[in-house]
């Protein structure tokens, strides 16, 4: 199983700051296959970013991704009130599979 | 606008199966995989498996022995079932759309709202 590691597992940030959120991989992501969800409670998550750095629909351009290999970056350049949640990172993998990684909350400094 | 919604009961006996049906609304099932995906009360999202419109699949080593995932083109829906389950199966369920070719390439883009089953003796 790849073993996804998200860092940290909580960042306080206040809202108009920047925030950077990791994801590392225990082995390389295929194609960087890598992809990064918005979480809000009692929501289905949400794609924000696929292939490592394409945003996905509708997602507004303060959301990018950057990364390769075991090493990938979620930045958000302005934070809106909006953006506290929980986010996740996702690896593809034809064998032995999908893996998230256990998700970070940003919240409110 | 592609929709998916997930149908079943809300609660299951220990050691019985959990079964599950996704229906996808306005969009073709066909080109597309098509995934189950579960997160435990305050947990993490946990890959179940997922199953192309041929009817190929792929399951989560940890699960493989218990999951079985099935597709009804015909019906425009997939489903689950979960065998033997006992109180750490409780989770929201969701059935979500996994590209494999253009788009978001192995990204879930589309997901249903969830169901939440709970497992009880």
């Amino acid at each position: 199983e790849i073993v996804m590691t998200q860092s940290p597992a909580t960042l306080s940030v206040s809202p108009g700051e920047r925030a950077t959120l990791s994801c590392r991989a225990s082995q390389s992501v295929v194609s960087n296959y890598l992809a990064w969800y918005q979480q809000k409670p009692g929501q289905a998550p949400r794609l924000l970013i696929y292939g490592a750095s394409s945003r996905a629909i509708d997602i507004p351009d303060r959301f990018s991704g950057s990364g390769s290999g075991t090493d990938f970056t979620l930045t958000i350049s302005s934070l809106q009130s909006e953006d506290f949640a929980v986010y996740y990172c996702q690896q593809y993998s034809n064998w032995p599979g999908i893996t998230f990684g256990q998700g970070t909350r940003l919240e409110i400094k | 606008q592609v929709q998916l919604q997930e149908s079943g009961p809300g609660l299951v006996k220990t050691s019985e199966t959990l079964s599950l049906t996704c229906t996808v609304s306005d969009g073709s099932i066909s080109t597309y995989y098509w995934s189950w995906i579960r997160q435990p009360p305050g947990q993490g999202l946990e890959w179940i498996g997922y199953i192309y419109y041929s009817g190929r699949t792929n399951y989560n080593p940890s699960l493989k022995s218990r999951v079985t995932i099935s597709v009804d083109t015909s019906k425009t829906q997939f489903s689950l079932r979960l065998s033997s389950v006992t109180a750490a199966d409780t989770a929201v369920y969701y059935c979500a759309r996994l590209p494999n070719s253009a788009g978001a390439k192995y990204a879930f883009d589309i997901w249903g709202q969830g169901t939440m089953v709970t497992v009880s003796s």
